[in-house]
């Protein structure tokens, strides 16, 4: 099992640019989430999917959007991208009480 | 609402000393609580998770951490440190069953030798 895999691990976009983050997991889980890091923040939620064609906003949403199409993927958009949402942002999967992460996707927006 | 608060942002040890890491919640509901390490440039692995029973819980590489309702806290504790622990830690809540985490801010750990 490749677990949780996101691409690609480096971005750098300009302002305006758009881009989506992609994110597959193999465990078959129905919950799939993406975070954003920042630093002394911890990790905030933006979106997350209990299952294929369900999906809903976190605590941070403004800015993003998702798709749930099948189970493996849960890809993050960035319409428009502003230099606040420079950040490492992270997917994970869960089915009971454990979340799975992926490696991380480190975006800059200059 | 939820919250979850590490205090100390940065916590510096010695090679074997005792590492002691702080977190306090605030619930209306019975949590689920968890402790997840991440290395640099990784993501985060699950240490160690408390949902129901037994308030003292044991994880990976030596940690434990003890559910203190009366407290609101669930610190974690590694009774001697290793180099290989230097790493950022998180606490983090999930209102029972509800499958969504609420992390506090983190704790960086600097392991002295």
């Amino acid at each position: 099992n490749a677990g949780v895999t996101q691409t690609p691990k480096f971005r750098i976009l300009k302002i305006g640019q758009s881009m989506t983050l992609q994110c597959t997991q193999d465990m078959n889980h129905n919950y799939m989430y993406w975070y954003r890091q920042d630093p002394g923040m911890g990790l905030k939620l933006i979106y997350y999917s209990v299952g294929a064609g369900i999906t809903d906003k976190g605590e941070v949403p403004n800015g993003y959007n998702v798709s749930r199409s099948t189970t493996e993927d849960f890809p993050l958009r960035l319409e428009l991208a502003a230099p606040s949402q420079t950040s490492v942002y992270f997917c994970a999967s869960s089915e009971s009480n454990e979340q799975f992460f992926g490696p991380g996707t480190r975006l800059t927006v200059l | 609402a939820q919250s979850v608060t590490q205090l100390g942002s940065h916590v510096s040890v010695s090679e074997g000393a005792l590492v002691l890491l702080r977190c306090n919640y605030s619930s209306s509901v019975p949590p689920y609580l968890f402790w997840y390490v991440q290395y640099p440039n990784q993501g985060l692995q699950l240490l160690l998770k408390y949902t129901t029973g037994a308030t003292l819980v044991k994880g990976i590489n030596g940690f434990e951490a003890e559910f203190k309702k009366s407290e609101t806290s669930f610190h974690l504790t590694k009774p001697s440190a290793h180099m290989s622990d230097a790493a950022e830690y998180f606490c983090a809540l999930e209102e029972a069953a509800g499958n969504k985490l609420t992390f506090g801010g983190g704790t960086r750990v600097l392991v002295k030798p």
